[in-house]
């Protein structure tokens, strides 16, 4: 069945580059989601990614794909203490079957 | 703000109860997802539904079930609780059928508490 791995913790300092990965084993996934959760509140779309790309870059935040070996990475440059939070990594297969399925989440922990 | 409302955001209830939860969509939004989140289980798919028709199950229950009204906000009923089903639950919405662009927009959730 489909999977998505994540580890679970990222211990990072202030200012560093954080990159956090995640493994999927659906080769049918089109689209592939990171989300961010913050304490006591829902999930945030960050950014996707399409499967026929290789990277996506949104202001601080870089998404980095290799469908050969299905590995997504996320990087989040000049982390700052409001980073701290659970970033999840989820894929769709696109066109319709519509739930997703996630990571269990990689909590992102900021070194002062 | 994501624009998903869920109420209630606290539900705290006994073994073999029933509860009900409710989830408004973004406006414009016709389709509505429910997610379980536990912490042995991650967070997990349970239904969808697209313009008040059952579009996609995932790992849902028998004891649960979902509908979606006219006005497109859904409820997810779940019946004969048992401990393990505490859990947040997240309802979600998009604009479409879901899928690739059409991104998925969470509510703050409904914690649910079983004793």
């Amino acid at each position: 069945g489909e999977d998505v791995e994540q580890s679970l913790f990222l211990s990072v300092r202030e200012g560093d580059s954080s990159v956090i990965n995640c493994t999927y084993t659906d080769s049918s996934s089109t689209y592939l989601y990171w989300y961010k959760q913050e304490p006591g509140a829902g999930l945030q779309l960050l950014t996707y990614i399409f499967s026929n790309m290789d990277m996506k870059q949104d202001q601080r935040l870089t998404v980095l794909l290799n469908k050969k070996d299905k590995h997504l990475s996320l990087r989040i440059a000049d982390t700052q203490t409001g980073d701290s939070a659970i970033y999840f990594c989820a894929e769709g297969s696109g066109g319709g079957a519509d739930g997703l399925t996630f990571g269990k989440g990689t909590h992102l922990i900021i070194q002062p | 703000d994501s624009g998903v409302t869920q109420t209630p955001k606290h539900l705290i209830t006994a073994t073999g109860q029933r509860v009900t939860l409710r989830c408004s969509p973004r406006s414009g939004d016709l389709s509505v997802y429910w997610y379980q989140q536990s912490l042995d289980q991650g967070l997990q798919f349970l239904i969808q539904y697209y313009n008040g028709e059952e579009r996609a199950k995932g790992n849902i229950l028998e004891r649960f079930s979902a509908q979606q009204f006219p006005d497109l906000h859904s409820e997810l009923n779940l019946s004969s609780l048992e401990l393990g089903d505490s859990a947040l639950y997240f309802c979600a919405s998009s604009v479409r059928t879901g899928g690739g662009t059409d991104t998925q927009y969470f509510g703050p959730g409904t914690r649910l508490t079983v004793l």
